[in-house]
């Protein structure tokens, strides 16, 4: 079985604040993905990483960055935290490709909730 | 427009009940398709694969229509544990491994 984890389930950080949320996966995938996820605005893509090192913007990437120094673990920080970075976050990995050659499916980490006060 | 576009609901069906949701998606490039569940506070977890061929497992039904650019879910003789939201999920090359998630369509199975 797939297993995704992160760091903590719930988070409460002051305005300002760096904030690191990390996230392991335990299955050698090649894609790791970060998003938030929103009442009303579904899931939306931060950032998402290809291979180790390399990094590329989502959809939404402005206020955060992301690390990804090993193959199994993926970060996203928060540099200065903001009270509209409340949110559900959560990671995502999944192989290159599936056996039939396409695009495979993700498996996701059990969420952080994260507080801004 | 969204790229995978599918009704918000919320379906509220009773226990026993047929229901079906329908997602369209826009790139005609997409190459896989997925239904996924996500209950109330939890993360999406994978509820099965489409194919073009259709395929079923158990009660549920996937179908996928690429001329018409949709896929759909049928779910038989529902559950009061089928309460939930199902997102639609479309996957294309020309996306470099990302996925394209629809908004879900809430489900809740009444007694």
């Amino acid at each position: 079985d797939v297993k995704v984890t992160q760091s903590s389930r719930y988070l409460v950080k002051r305005t300002g604040e760096k904030v690191f949320l990390e996230c392991v996966q335990d299955m050698d995938h090649e894609n790791m993905f970060w998003y938030r996820q929103d009442p009303g605005l579904g899931l939306r893509l931060i950032y998402f990483s290809y291979d180790v090192k390399m990094k590329e913007k989502g959809d939404i990437p402005e206020g955060y960055s992301v690390s990804r120094e090993k193959k199994e673990r993926f970060s996203l920080i928060l540099e200065s935290a903001s009270t509209n970075q409340t949110s559900m976050y959560l990671c995502a990995s999944s192989s290159l490709r599936s056996s039939s050659g396409t695009p495979d499916t993700q498996y996701f980490g059990p969420g952080t909730r994260l507080t801004v006060l | 427009r969204k790229e995978v576009e599918q009704d918000p609901g919320p379906f509220n069906v009773p226990e026993g009940a047929t229901v079906a949701f329908n997602c369209t998606y826009s790139n005609s490039a997409s190459q896989s398709f997925f239904w996924y569940r996500q209950d109330c506070r939890k993360e999406p977890k994978l509820l099965m694969s489409v194919y073009s061929s259709g395929n079923e497992d158990g009660r549920f039904t996937a179908q996928l229509n690429r001329a018409s650019q949709y896929i759909s879910l049928l779910i038989r003789d529902s559950k009061l544990s089928d309460s939930a939201t199902y997102l639609c999920v479309v996957n294309s090359y020309t996306n470099a491994g990302k996925s394209t998630f629809g908004d879900g369509t809430t489900l809740t199975v009444k007694p």
